[in-house]
């Protein structure tokens, strides 16, 4: 079975910059989450879709940030425009459920350097 | 609200030596706990969880955690650690009233050869 994938792997870009990242799930999960995780800290929930309706988006910076899940499998996490405190780490992880004692399956992520 | 607390940034122990990773959360509801483990240049992977049922959850690979109600705690153990085990160690909550899961900041364990 094949994981949860995510590119870029790595993107370094100026501030006020635009940036894209793009995840797909594992095939049949219907939920899926987006996570900033910043250096020192645990991941923090961004949005979590079910199919591809947004279940909660309450820490989702939308000044800045938008996402989507079309047809509910791929989904792609937009950061317009970037500020440097935007530098983390974004995780993609999916499920196959929306309950939340559902495991969690997380991508590799996606590094960005926000100069 | 819920919150978990992981006081140890890091935890440096001998490879064959035992271990103990420690996390306390609070929440006001009932809860569902787990710890999920990252390898180097890996991504994130359940190691445990636990969601009803005996306190005492165990892993495959050795791990054992166990729920404690009263201190609110749900402490990572496991009594012979291998070169292998080194990662970062992330426990977090999932409560009914929250309807997310909170990650703790992680604990990283160095095994020294």
């Amino acid at each position: 079975e094949a994981g949860v994938a995510q590119s870029p792997r790595y993107k370094i870009i100026e501030k006020r910059q635009s940036v894209a990242f793009w995840c797909n799930p594992i095939s049949g999960h219907a939920t899926l989450y987006w996570y900033q995780q910043i250096l020192g800290q645990g991941p923090k929930l961004l949005i979590q879709f079910q199919n591809n309706g947004v279940v909660d988006d309450s820490q989702l910076p939308k000044d800045r940030f938008s996402a989507e899940r079309l047809k509910g499998v791929d989904s792609t996490l937009k950061i317009q425009p970037a500020k440097l405190e935007d530098s983390a780490v974004y995780l993609c992880a999916s499920s196959w459920g929306r309950q939340g004692v559902e495991t969690q399956y997380f991508g590799p992520g996606t590094r960005l350097l926000v100069l | 609200a819920q919150s978990v607390t992981q006081l140890d940034s890091q935890v440096p122990v001998f490879e064959e030596a035992p271990v103990e990773l420690r996390c306390n959360y609070s929440s006001s509801v009932s809860v569902y706990l787990f710890w999920y483990v990252q390898y180097p240049n890996q991504g994130l992977q359940l190691l445990l969880k636990y969601l009803s049922g005996s306190t005492l959850v165990k892993s495959i690979n050795g791990f054992e955690a166990e729920f404690n109600k009263s201190q609110t705690s749900f402490h990572l153990r496991k009594p012979s650690v291998h070169i292998s085990d080194t990662a970062e160690y992330f426990c977090a909550v999932f409560s009914g009233g929250y309807q997310k899961v909170t990650f703790g900041t992680g604990t990283k364990l160095q095994v020294i050869p």
